[in-house]
């Protein structure tokens, strides 16, 4: 089976502007989390979904927001772009409740300037 | 809060010799922990995990070991080779969701 995929894997955006993140997970899973990973503060959880429901939600600011579609694709987006924001979004999918195991795309590096 | 503290954060050990990177968790309805490694430039790769009801778990050259009671959790790399030289990562999660807390990570150099 293909991995779970990530789109764009690079990104540029200025203050102020929203972006737009796509996540693809392993065919057949229905979980989708996202993580953001920077120097400082490492790997932080910001949502999980699972059949178009968030389940749960990490602790960041209202301008984080994510779906999930009916094909368990997912996207997330982030509104009023801020310097801080700027870091490695990954996100990973897990086959169903009940498995444990969650297996992480490639990112996207989102820079903010 | 949940938090998941990793010791050392950095590690440099001959090729061949063991490896070894503790973790502490603060939640005690964690049960469920996996480790990732990480290569510069890569998605992290779950290596190993271990669930709450075992002790320890062993997969070739890599094992980790839970002590539920001192809430710690281990991973044991041994023969290290250059190709283990990565930043690993712990995580800890509890039943019904898929929120992993993480560990700040140990960056392991395997000197050849």
């Amino acid at each position: 089976k293909a991995g779970v995929t990530q789109t764009p894997r690079y990104l540029i955006k200025t203050r102020g502007q929203q972006v737009t993140l796509s996540c693809s997970p392993i065919s057949g899973h229905r979980s989708v989390s996202w993580y953001q990973q920077t120097p400082g503060q490492g790997l932080q959880f910001l949502f999980e979904y699972f059949s178009e429901t968030q389940r749960n939600k990490g602790n960041f600011p209202g301008r984080f927001s994510g779906r999930q579609f009916s094909n368990s694709r997912s996207e997330m987006n982030v509104s009023t772009l801020e310097l801080g924001d700027s870091a490695l979004y990954l996100c990973a999918s897990s086959e169903r409740q009940g498995v444990r195991e969650q297996y992480f795309g490639p990112g996207t590096r989102l820079t903010v300037t | 809060g949940e938090n998941v503290e990793q010791h050392p954060s950095t590690l440099s050990v001959q090729e061949g010799d063991s490896a070894v990177i503790k973790c502490t968790y603060s939640d005690s309805a964690s049960n469920y922990f996996p480790w990732y490694k990480q290569e510069l430039g890569k998605r992290p790769q779950l290596i190993i995990d271990i669930r709450s009801n075992v002790g320890e778990k062993k997969d070739q050259r890599i094992a980790v070991t839970l002590n539920k009671t001192a809430k710690h959790f281990s991973l044991h790399i041994t023969e290290t080779q250059p190709e283990d030289s990565a930043v690993y990562f712990c995580a800890a999660s509890t039943s019904g969701t898929y929120k992993y807390i993480f560990g700040t990570g140990t960056r392991l150099k395997v000197l050849a």
